[in-house]
């Protein structure tokens, strides 16, 4: 089956960028979408199409894609940003199965 | 303002039967596809369940396949899932998620309703 890949962990200091990556075979093809989840709340959609922002989400997220990797970057980085990441993406093969990644957690020093 | 508010979880023992309900508002149901997305306890997010705006298509993930079923009513702004032949494995919180169409993601999502499968 189709899996995503992700660190289990990421730290930095509050100001500093955080970058947190996810890789799969299937992600020259398909589109790369993140999520932040704090303790106890619901995901938050924060990228969707690889690099888009939803309305909202402060300018300090963005995404990239290249290849089989994607990256969540975290400019400025604040205390607040302290969560679990999801990256989600399609099983190419059934575009309508979404899959997410392990999730990172990113702890603020 | 999307509002995803689940209910219907609780306590059940394996072998049995739970149907989870998602009340939407704030927006047009019927313009938008819906998904059933789990997350065990301390673990990470599992897609089970797929239906279209029109509950014309339905879509299963393959640890769920044969025991649960989705539905919709556009009609009563509600999404639904049958869950039959629990296991101790399907234990988590259990959310309904938006799918917009426009950017291929879940951009809503309820607050979770917690099942528990155990004897």
């Amino acid at each position: 089956s189709y899996e995503l890949t992700q660190s289990p962990s990421v730290s930095v200091s509050p100001g500093q960028t955080a970058r947190i990556t996810c890789s799969g075979d299937g992600l020259p093809k398909e589109y790369v979408y993140w999520y932040q989840q704090k303790p106890g709340q619901a995901p938050v959609l924060v990228i969707f199409k690889d690099k888009e922002r939803p309305s909202g989400i402060p300018e300090r997220f963005s995404g990239s894609s290249s290849g089989t990797a994607a990256t969540l970057t975290i400019s400025e980085v604040q205390a607040e940003d302290e969560a679990d990441y999801y990256c989600q993406s399609s099983d190419s093969s059934a575009s309508y199965r979404a899959v997410f990644g392990g999730g990172t957690h990113l702890t603020v020093l | 303002q999307v509002h995803l508010v689940e209910s219907g979880g609780g306590l059940v023992k394996p072998g049995g039967s739970l149907r989870l309900s998602c009340a939407a508002s704030g927006f047009t149901f019927s313009d938008y596809y819906m998904s059933w997305i789990r997350q065990a306890p301390g673990g990470g997010l599992e897609w089970i369940s797929y239906i279209s705006n029109g509950a014309s298509t339905m879509y299963y993930g393959d640890s769920v396949k044969g025991r649960f079923t989705i539905s919709r009513a556009n009609s009563k702004n509600s999404l639904y899932l049958q869950m039959n032949s629990l296991r101790v494995e399907d234990t988590a919180t259990y959310y309904c998620a938006r799918g917009d169409p426009d950017i291929g993601a879940f951009d809503s999502w309820g607050q979770g309703t917690l099942v528990t499968v155990s004897s």
